[in-house]
Parts: structure tokens; sequence; C-alpha cells
């Protein structure tokens, strides 16, 4: 069982649609990263979030929306997305890297299968 | 930049064990990790090794790291149709900023158990 749950575990959305995905762990993680995944590929960072503050934006289009409201919770804002978007969302999570700066394990949500119509 | 190599399929029967390889180009990674994801899942973590061990071992799964050669490997002993799935070699840089950043994954390795 993972300790990182994302919901909807599916999602089908029109290119008109607004909707949200969420992603909650109670680990005491400050660390929170959002990664998009396409069919028989690695998974490809979107954003992080260090102590709720964005510090990585991998240059994604404005359509996506990160929020993080408190240090247990994180949501991507979906709107006006295309055919292309659909693909497997992925929610991480892990401990600050801390003064030693290195990266910390990084554990997964089952993710969001959205698919785009 | 950063890049991290694996071969794509890897077929064993079921009772050998499997090595699964990596190569990975940055030499700062901090820590090394090897994922397993399964058909419609997400990734899970199933071990990983910091890069200052040469080998770790836990239960089937043993994981030996040549930093000289920048080679990862995992080893699954006595592998069994559970075994199949999708292994992921991921690499963690040290951080640029101080602040946590995403990992760098290989492509991937498809696991597959002849009976």
């Amino acid at each position: 069982d993972t300790e990182v749950t994302q919901t909807p575990k599916h999602l089908v959305m029109g290119m008109t649609n607004k909707k949200s995905l969420k992603c909650e762990q109670h680990m005491g993680h400050r660390a929170m990263y959002w990664y998009k995944q396409k069919a028989k590929k690695p998974p490809e960072l979107m954003f992080v979030y260090s102590y709720e503050k964005l510090s990585i934006n991998e240059s994604v289009p404005s359509r996506f929306s990160p929020e993080c409201p408190n240090s247990s919770l994180l949501n991507l804002h979906l709107h006006a997305l295309q055919p292309e978007d659909s693909a497997l969302y992925l929610c991480a999570s892990s401990q600050d890297p801390g003064w030693e700066r290195s990266n910390q394990p990084q554990h997964f949500g089952d993710g969001t299968r959205l698919s785009i119509l | 930049g950063e890049d991290v190599e694996q071969s794509l399929f890897l077929s064993v029967r079921e009772g050998d064990s499997s090595v699964i390889n990596c190569t990975y180009t940055d030499s700062s990674s901090t820590y090394l990790y090897w994922y397993k994801q399964e058909p419609g899942a997400g990734l899970q973590l199933l071990t990983y090794i910091f890069s200052n061990m040469d080998m770790k071992q836990d239960q089937r799964l043993t994981v030996l790291l040549n930093k000289k050669d920048k080679h990862l490997s995992l080893r699954i002993a006595d592998t069994q149709t559970g075994d199949s799935a999708i292994y992921f070699c991921a690499e963690s840089p040290m951080t640029s900023g101080g602040g946590a950043d995403g990992l760098t994954f290989g492509k991937g390795t498809h696991l597959i158990i002849q009976p």
C-alpha cells in the first residue's frame, strides 16, 4: 500500500472542462512533486514544491496549475487541456534535502490516469 | 547533462536470478534508486543505495554500485511471476540550489518471466 494517496484514479474530461487532481501524504514530508508519464515512457518532472512553495517549474504550459494548500496536500488544476495531455499523472513526496543538499528517496502514489477527449 | 541508460527487455525463467543493469552519467549523484512499476500502477520504491556504498542487500534484492564505471545493477534472486514489471533505474544528483529536485529516470527494463 502506498503512503501517497492520489484521487481520482481515473479521469476523463473534455478540452473545455476544468478539473483538479489531488494528492495527500501524512509522512511529514516537506517536498512534493508532480510527474507526467506517457505510455511506455519514464516519468517526467513537472513541478516541485518545497515547504509549500513552488521551487521548480519545468516549463509546464499554464493550462496546468499546481497548488500546495498545506504540507500534506498537493493539487494540480487542469483547464483547457489538449489530447496530447492524456497520460498518467504521478505525485511523489520526500523529506527535504536539508543541509546535506542530498535529495531524499521519493515515494510515489498510484497516479491518476487522465484521458482528454 | 544527465543521462540514465538501461536495456529495454530482460527475459528470465521462473526460479532463476534476474540481473538488470543501468549506467548513469552524473558523478554527483548522491542516491541511486530502483523503482518497480506494474501495469496500471504507480512507481514502487524497491530499494536505493547511497553513493558511498558499493553493495546493499534486502531479502531477494541485491544492488551493486560501481561508482568508477557509473554502473548500477539490481539482482533479483529466485525470480517469481509476481516480479514481472517494468524496473526503472533513477539517479538523484546533489541539488544545485540546496532544495529538492526531481529524479532522472532510465527508460525502464521490462522483466518478462518465462514459466
